[in-house]
């Protein structure tokens, strides 16, 4: 079955400096949308991407989206201890846009 | 509005009994997802419905795992027998698709979440 895997695991910074989490699909994807998860929250929806090649921005986030549609990147610009959390991507087939299968996730850890 | 409700948040039972887990979607939303998130496997899709009807049910552990919806307002997911491998937070989220026949935008909204907890 579709797998999507993201990297790095963890990845601990100090405020102000960027981040970016990786996101890979092993198969082409229709769309790819973005999820945030606090710690002990639920996921959050940030934004969808659909075209190839797309970047989107909202405020310090930047996503793309792959020329292939196989993969996609979140990267955060100048992080804050609001960032703190999971950020998981998650990715549809064409057929079952409904139906989304997520990665793996990124655990960002923000100190001051 | 209220978003996805979820009950209860916690459940702490023995092995053996039966457990079972509600939600209540958005109103209007005509897709309900029930996930389970652990550390080892992360966020799995379990099962999901459109307009009331099951979708796709491959994610569905075994058949001690089972999953209703009888109305557009309400859904549950019951275990029986519950095993403590079982333990794990419980999502439900809902969904409606907005915009074009393609593409489409299936944002989730998700539930709080039931942490379950199986001894």
């Amino acid at each position: 079955g579709q797998q999507v895997m993201q990297i790095p695991q963890y990845q601990h910074v100090q405020e102000g400096e960027d981040f970016t989490t990786y996101c890979n699909s092993s198969t082409t994807l229709s769309n790819i949308q973005w999820y945030k998860q606090r710690p002990g929250g639920h996921p959050v929806f940030l934004i969808q991407l659909v075209k190839s090649g797309e970047v989107k921005k909202q405020k310090r986030l930047t996503f793309q989206f792959g020329e292939a549609k196989k993969n996609s990147s979140l990267h955060i610009t100048a992080t804050q201890t609001t960032d703190v959390g999971t950020y998981f991507c998650a990715g549809s087939n064409t057929g079952t846009a409904s139906k989304l299968t997520f990665g793996t996730g990124t655990r960002l850890q923000v100190t001051l | 509005d209220a978003g996805v409700i979820q009950s209860p948040r916690h459940e702490v039972t023995e092995m053996g009994q039966e457990v079972t887990l509600r939600c209540k979607p958005i109103s209007g939303h005509d897709y309900l997802f029930w996930y389970r998130q652990t550390m080892m496997r992360g966020l799995e899709l379990l099962i999901y419905f459109n307009n009331n009807v099951p979708i796709d049910d491959s994610g569905m552990p075994e058949d001690r795992f089972s999953a209703k919806m009888p109305n557009a307002s309400f859904s549950t997911l019951k275990i029986q027998p519950s095993e403590p491998r079982d333990s794990a937070v419980y999502f439900c989220a809902s969904s409606l698709r907005t915009g074009p026949v393609t593409p489409s935008y299936y944002e989730q909204y998700f539930g709080p979440g039931t942490r379950l907890t199986v001894t």
